[in-house]
């Protein structure tokens, strides 16, 4: 089946601890996005990357790192600068050519700091 | 910068009632706008994309309509269900990059 997979479900982060969230597609998109939710509210975009090897900052991306090594994954870092971190985080991919086709989303990591 | 904005945050309706979503965005230079369901704790389902050059899209019970020049999206949902009842989401394409979301009307259809 095709589709976007994110591991862990659930993610506990100790006080100054940076932690890594998977996201993997087998859809062969090229763009992958990472986004915030919180409570009551919509997706804000943290990172994008629309090609392997780039990756462009989108409105909160403070607090976080990215990487695009291989086309099928973008790994999410909360390092320990965000302060604010529980969160719902979403990763989705869409075809090349962004703006043009739908988005696919995983079905999401809960963060939540001990 | 491009703002989404969903009205009402929450509705609540018996079952079986026509129902009608709104959608407004602040600058009207979009590429699509795309129309997303959201169940409690899990991820986002598209439901619609209506492309920049179309006014409407249709899928089983729901119309999504677009007015570019007004900034306002509507989702029509025909004959609700109890199984309708979740989070829709509303976003459009900014600089045909990234998606930018409104907040969510959570809907809830009463058997």
């Amino acid at each position: 089946d095709g589709g976007i997979t994110q591991s862990p479900k659930y993610l506990f982060r100790k006080e100054g601890q940076n932690v890594t969230l998977s996201c993997e597609q087998n859809l062969n998109h090229d763009a992958m996005y990472w986004y915030r939710q919180d409570p009551g509210q919509g997706l804000r975009l943290i990172y994008y990357s629309q090609i392997v090897n780039d990756f462009q900052k989108g409105d909160i991306a403070e607090g976080y790192s990215v990487s695009r090594e291989k086309k099928e994954s973008f790994p999410l870092t909360v390092t320990s600068a965000q302060k604010n971190p529980t969160a719902f985080y979403l990763c989705a991919s869409s075809p090349r050519g962004v703006g043009l086709g739908t988005q696919y989303f995983g079905p999401g990591t809960r963060l939540l700091v001990l | 910068k491009q703002e989404v904005t969903q009205i009402p945050a929450a509705l609540s309706v018996p079952e079986g009632e026509n129902l009608v979503l709104n959608c407004s965005f602040t600058d009207s230079a979009i590429y699509n706008l795309q129309w997303f369901r959201q169940d409690p704790g899990k991820g986002l389902t598209s439901l619609l994309l209506i492309q920049s050059s179309q006014r409407e899209q249709t899928s089983g019970r729901l119309n999504a309509s677009l007015d570019k020049s007004s900034g306002r999206s509507t989702l029509y949902i025909a004959a609700s269900q109890p199984g309708d009842s979740a989070t829709y989401l509303c976003a459009v394409w900014e600089g045909a990059q990234k998606l930018v979301f409104g907040q969510g009307t959570r809907l809830t259809i009463n058997p």
